[in-house]
């Protein structure tokens, strides 16, 4: 157990719908990384946040958005979605910047089914 | 900009064999580089990790990886597979700047034959 919870753990849902996903880091930990696992695309990085700030973005797509509240917990807004936005999506979290190297505790992902 | 290779995306190894999974790196900067094993139907767990504090680097269960610039590369071994070795394996690169973000290989997904 990594200690990062992720819920909900499935998801299933229509093209067009909004989902929530959430996140709730390590004890201590400051920074939230998302991050999406799909058959074509592998692991991508999407989104990195820091205190509640964003630190960085990467391959997200403007359909998707995330915030991370005063108590560090994350949500990963997905709207409008596609059946190729069916994937697994995880959630690390890390201590960053007490380390100088970054080492990420993932989540056990939430599968989301886009029919 | 960074990248990580992982050569081979199967690869299948009797009980008791070497295990040798290949990772080679590309970055502009001193790179930090991980291991983590994904078993099925669970999230990303780091077997080990490189932070230039020493080339050969040992992890869990028996896993250990060694860095070489010269050849770029950051190869996992073991010397003995067991059974539950089976999981898909990701190398990753950071460039400990900033932002942080781990960038992943495409994975290699370990068999072991009894």
């Amino acid at each position: 157990d990594s200690g990062v919870t992720q819920t909900p753990k499935h998801l299933i849902t229509a093209t067009g719908q909004r989902v929530t996903l959430r996140c709730s880091p390590r004890s201590g930990d400051l920074s939230v990384y998302w991050y999406q696992q799909s058959l074509d695309q592998g692991l991508q990085f999407l989104i990195h946040y820091y205190n509640g700030e964003e630190r960085a973005k990467g391959n997200i797509l403007e359909r998707f958005s995330a915030q991370q509240f005063p108590d560090l917990h994350s949500e990963l807004n997905l709207s409008s979605l596609e059946l190729g936005d069916s994937a697994l999506y995880f959630c690390a979290s890390s201590a960053f910047p007490g380390a100088s190297y970054n080492e990420q505790f993932f989540g056990p992902g939430t599968r989301l089914t886009v029919l | 900009a960074q990248s990580v290779t992982q050569l081979g995306s199967h690869v299948s190894v009797s009980e008791g064999a070497l295990v040798l999974l290949r990772c080679n790196y590309s970055s502009s900067v001193p790179p930090y580089l991980f291991w983590y094993v994904q078993y099925p139907n669970q999230g990303l767990q780091l077997l080990l990790k490189y932070t230039s504090a020493a080339t050969l680097v040992k992890g869990i269960n028996g896993f250990e990886a060694e860095f070489k610039k010269s050849e770029t590369s950051f190869h996992l071994t073991k010397p003995s597979a067991h059974m539950s070795d089976a999981a898909e394996y990701f190398c990753a690169v950071s460039d400990g700047g900033s932002a942080r973000q781990l960038t992943f290989g495409s994975g290699t997904q370990l068999t072991v034959l009894p």
